[in-house]
């Protein structure tokens, strides 16, 4: 069964800061794996997509890292900004497109 | 232009009433999902419909019916509520093409049951 864990499950830090948001998962038979940022009382965003086949995505400010054998992606966000406050959430795919959400992160990132 | 849609944003109701959520997507996509996000925050998915065909049941309780009238669309119907359907509803949608599949979600459906 397909268990994904996020740590840290919070993090609070002044702008200008890089960080490093882990996503661990135990099934290392995944389609991709996604990031998403979900803001209070709103939807998810979907921020990087990485398949199974690559080791890692950029977007921007964001990059994030995929490593199978170990059960790891890692999301790093570079210089941060208070526009970067969310929860950020990894999640597996399976063969069945069902995705398997982590516990997420919850970041401050304060002026 | 939205992607992914829902009505209603909120929904507050009595137990044991029955309600309905509806779910439209604009991207054409072939697969659509229904997730749940408890107050612990934790996303789980329920449903998944590809081409208004079940392909994805996670054990959902029977009251809890999903029904696609078409590609587009995916409602969740659920029956006799109780205290514990209070949570936010997720419709999601995506192409299923395996590790580029991308899900798309929408905005939501806060659900309080009284």
């Amino acid at each position: 069964k397909q268990e994904v864990t996020q740590i840290p499950a919070a993090l609070s830090v002044p702008e200008g800061e890089n960080l490093v948001l882990n996503c661990s998962f135990t099934d290392s038979a995944i389609y991709n794996l996604q990031w998403f940022r979900q803001d209070p009382g709103k939807g998810l965003t979907s921020l990087l997509l990485i398949q199974s086949s690559q080791r890692e995505q950029t977007s921007g400010r964001l990059n994030a890292s995929l490593d199978k054998s170990s059960g790891r992606s890692t999301l790093y966000i570079a210089a941060s900004q208070p526009g970067d406050s969310a929860t950020y959430l990894c999640a597996a795919s399976l063969y069945t497109d069902k995705l398997i959400f982590g516990t997420g992160t919850r970041l401050q990132v304060f002026p | 232009d939205t992607a992914v849609s829902q009505t209603p944003k909120y929904l507050v109701t009595q137990m044991g009433n029955d309600k309905s959520i509806k779910c439209e997507q604009n991207l054409g996509h072939d697969t659509m999902y229904w997730y749940k996000q408890d107050s612990k925050k934790f996303l789980k998915i329920m449903f998944s419909y590809n081409n208004k065909e079940l392909i994805i049941n996670e054990t959902v309780p029977n009251r809890f019916s999903p029904k696609s009238p078409d590609k587009a669309h995916l409602n969740l119907h659920i029956n006799s509520l109780e205290l514990g359907d209070s949570a936010v509803y997720f419709c999601a949608s995506s192409l299923m093409q395996g590790e580029m599949d991308e899900q798309f979600f929408g905005p939501g459906t806060r659900l309080t049951v009284l």
